[in-house]
């Protein structure tokens, strides 16, 4: 199966700082690109989606994708202790059946 | 109002047993699908289902039925439990099997096989 690659964590990160969330992924025919924050015990949820290069910003969200260099990551500005949490790279290709490739998730600790 | 829900949230059972996870979604999609999360939080897509027909069978033992009686409903039966699936198992839905469309998961329910 084609990887999605995240750094496991935990990354640890002062109230009020950037958290920089990286995804890497090996399928170059991959289409569509998703985060998805996921508290323990909690069902994932949506963040961002981002389909084509460039920046995609959400309030205190920002997803970038480069195709080229096959890689997708996760900005949180203003990084709060309630976003403390695991966040899933989600990767959809067609092959795929368009079912989520997930990477193993970066657990991200916001100390207040 | 929620949209996609499961049942049960918590299944204890023994080794050999056979049980079942019920899905709903009220959200009007045409696919479903179930994925597994492991216990390192690895979560893997495991069936897809587009208008009640099988669009995704991952490499998943025969002992995993997935059912879909209409497409609101899909439900997974998992015959002569083993150890190995304890594990926490998500249903979820889209609008359709598109690559833009946003996957809603539900709850989960947490199956601990003794």
């Amino acid at each position: 199966q084609k990887e999605v690659e995240q750094n496991s964590g935990p990354l640890s990160v002062p109230e009020g700082a950037i958290a920089s969330l990286n995804c890497t992924y090996s399928d170059r025919g991959s289409q569509s690109f998703f985060w998805y924050r996921q508290y323990s015990g909690k069902s994932p949820e949506l963040i961002m989606s981002i389909y084509s290069n460039g920046d995609k910003e959400d309030g205190r969200f920002t997803a970038q994708l480069n195709k080229a260099s096959q890689y997708v990551s996760l900005l949180i500005r203003d990084s709060q202790p309630s976003d403390s949490a695991t966040y899933l790279c989600a990767v959809l290709t067609s092959n795929s059946g368009y079912a989520l490739n997930f990477g193993k998730g970066t657990s991200l600790l916001v100390t207040p | 109002d929620t949209a996609v829900s499961q049942t049960p949230k918590y299944l204890v059972t023994q080794m050999g047993n056979d049980k079942s996870i019920k899905c709903e979604q009220n959200l009007g999609h045409d696919t479903m699908y179930w994925y597994k999360q492991d216990s390192k939080k690895f979560l893997k897509i495991m069936f897809s289902y587009n208008n009640k027909e099988l669009i995704i069978n991952e490499t998943v033992p025969n002992r995993f039925s997935p059912k879909s009686p209409d497409k609101a409903h899909l439900n997974l039966h998992i015959n002569s439990l083993e150890l190995g699936d304890s594990a926490v198992y998500f249903c979820a839905s889209s609008q359709a099997p598109r690559g833009w469309e946003t996957q809603y998961f539900g709850p989960g329910t947490r199956l601990l096989v003794l």
